[in-house]
């Protein structure tokens, strides 16, 4: 099976703009996590989706959304971006979600100036 | 919500030696508990995970081991090799939360 990919890999932003990054998880797959990773802080936790529907959302302020296509494939979207949002945003996709092995794509590297 | 303090956030240790990272996870409710590697520049895979209840799982040089009560996990790796180099995570997850709690990592250096 293919892997979980991502897309763009590479993104460069300027502060105020909206950016939207692209998830395809591992066919049969129904959950999409997207993670927030910057140095120090490890892997953050953004919301999880499963069958279009978001079941939990971490920490993150409103300008952090996302959504779910009926394929499963996911996409997450940062509105007026702040330099602080650079970071290297993963996502991971299970067959259920919760209590198994997630997956994780490439990751889109988002720098924002 | 649930949080997870792994330690220690650097370690070093010669070749041949063992490594141990250990975690602490604060919601009795979690019990899948996964370890995950990153090296430089790629994605995080998953290298071994436990569940609430087996109390220690091995595989090959790496095992993880459990204590509920405590409410902490640990990873030992024996026999480490220049290619254990890396960054590793520990992860909790449980009830009906639907997400996975990350430890900050540990990056872990082995000298030839």
């Amino acid at each position: 099976k293919a892997g979980v990919t991502q897309t763009p890999r590479y993104l460069i932003k300027t502060r105020g703009q909206q950016v939207t990054l692209s998830c395809s998880p591992i066919s049969g797959h129904r959950s999409v996590s997207w993670y927030q990773q910057t140095p120090g802080q490890g892997l953050q936790f953004l919301f999880e989706y499963f069958s279009e529907t978001q079941r939990n959302k971490g920490n993150f302020p409103g300008r952090f959304s996302g959504r779910q296509f009926s394929n499963s494939r996911s996409e997450m979207n940062v509105s007026t971006l702040e330099l602080g949002d650079s970071a290297l945003y993963l996502c991971a996709s299970s067959l259920y979600g919760g209590g198994e092995t997630q997956y994780f794509g490439p990751g889109t590297r988002l720098l924002v100036l | 919500g649930e949080n997870v303090e792994q330690h220690p956030s650097t370690l070093s240790v010669q070749e041949g030696d063992s490594a141990v990272i250990k975690c602490t996870y604060s919601d009795s409710a979690s019990n899948y508990f996964p370890w995950y590697k990153q090296e430089l520049g790629k994605r995080p895979q998953l290298i071994i995970d436990i569940r609430s209840n087996v109390g220690e799982k091995k595989d090959q040089r790496i095992a993880v081991t459990l204590n509920k009560t405590a409410k902490h996990f640990s990873l030992h790796i024996t026999e480490t090799q220049p290619e254990d180099s890396a960054v590793y995570f520990c992860a909790a997850s449980g009830g009906s939360n639907y997400k996975l709690t990350f430890g900050k990592g540990t990056l872990l250096t082995v000298n030839p």
